[in-house]
């Protein structure tokens, strides 16, 4: 089965703190992502990489940035956290297939809190 | 641009009966995949099934089977003899082919079996 592992169910940062978010897949796939996901909104894309050192700009990309050093692992960064990214974000991969039947396998999200 | 909706923002279903929950997409793509994820209290999302634009069948696993109608753009997620745990948030998702590997998400279902 795939694995994907976020480093922290729960987090609590205060303003202005710079968040890292970790998350690490064992299926040696190519594509990872982040998402937040709010009441209400459903499932917002915040930035995808296809590679390592690739990035891409989701639905929602101001205020965070990415990186992926490795293969296995994908870190969101919230540069300077606001209150307003109070969240939860989900982590996830999938194969790079060339076709549109590769599911996105999820993490179990990490409910991060900014005071 | 892709949308999903899911026009039910939650569903009760009594245990043991059958439910059915709403999807419709809008994407210009004739090549696509359809999803559907299960989002328990505890966070994580998890793959139930999916559905091809260009399959012929309805998809089936398990309890869970796809009633697909192209030409009204539907793809409802039908749950057979549902069961206190079935309990959760339900999204729909579409990946399109020209889309690259990104999933667009519905609002969600909240669905709640009934003792």
């Amino acid at each position: 089965d795939v694995k994907v592992t976020q480093s922290s169910r729960y987090l609590v940062k205060r303003t202005g703190e710079k968040v890292f978010l970790e998350c690490v897949q064992d299926m040696d796939h190519e594509n990872m992502f982040w998402y937040r996901q709010d009441p209400g909104l459903g499932l917002r894309l915040i930035y995808f990489s296809y590679d390592v050192k690739m990035k891409e700009k989701g639905d929602i990309p101001e205020g965070y940035s990415v990186s992926r050093e490795k293969k296995e692992r994908f870190s969101l960064i919230l540069e300077s956290a606001s209150t307003n990214q109070t969240s939860m974000y989900l982590c996830a991969s999938s194969l790079n297939s060339g076709g549109v039947n590769q599911p996105q396998h999820f993490g179990d999200g990490t409910r991060l809190s900014i005071l | 641009a892709q949308k999903i909706t899911q026009t039910q923002p939650g569903m009760f279903v009594q245990e043991k009966e059958a439910v059915t929950l709403d999807c419709t997409y809008d994407t210009s793509d004739p090549s696509y995949g359809l999803f559907w994820y299960k989002q328990p209290s505890s966070g994580e999302m998890i793959f139930l099934i999916y559905q091809g634009s260009y399959d012929q069948q309805n998809a089936t696993e398990g309890r869970y089977s796809l009633n697909f109608q192209k030409a009204r753009k539907s793809a409802n997620l039908v749950i057979s003899a549902s069961q206190l745990g079935d309990s959760a948030m339900y999204f729909c998702a579409m990946r399109p082919n020209n889309a690259g590997n990104m999933l667009t998400f519905g609002g969600g279902t909240r669905l709640m079996v009934k003792p």
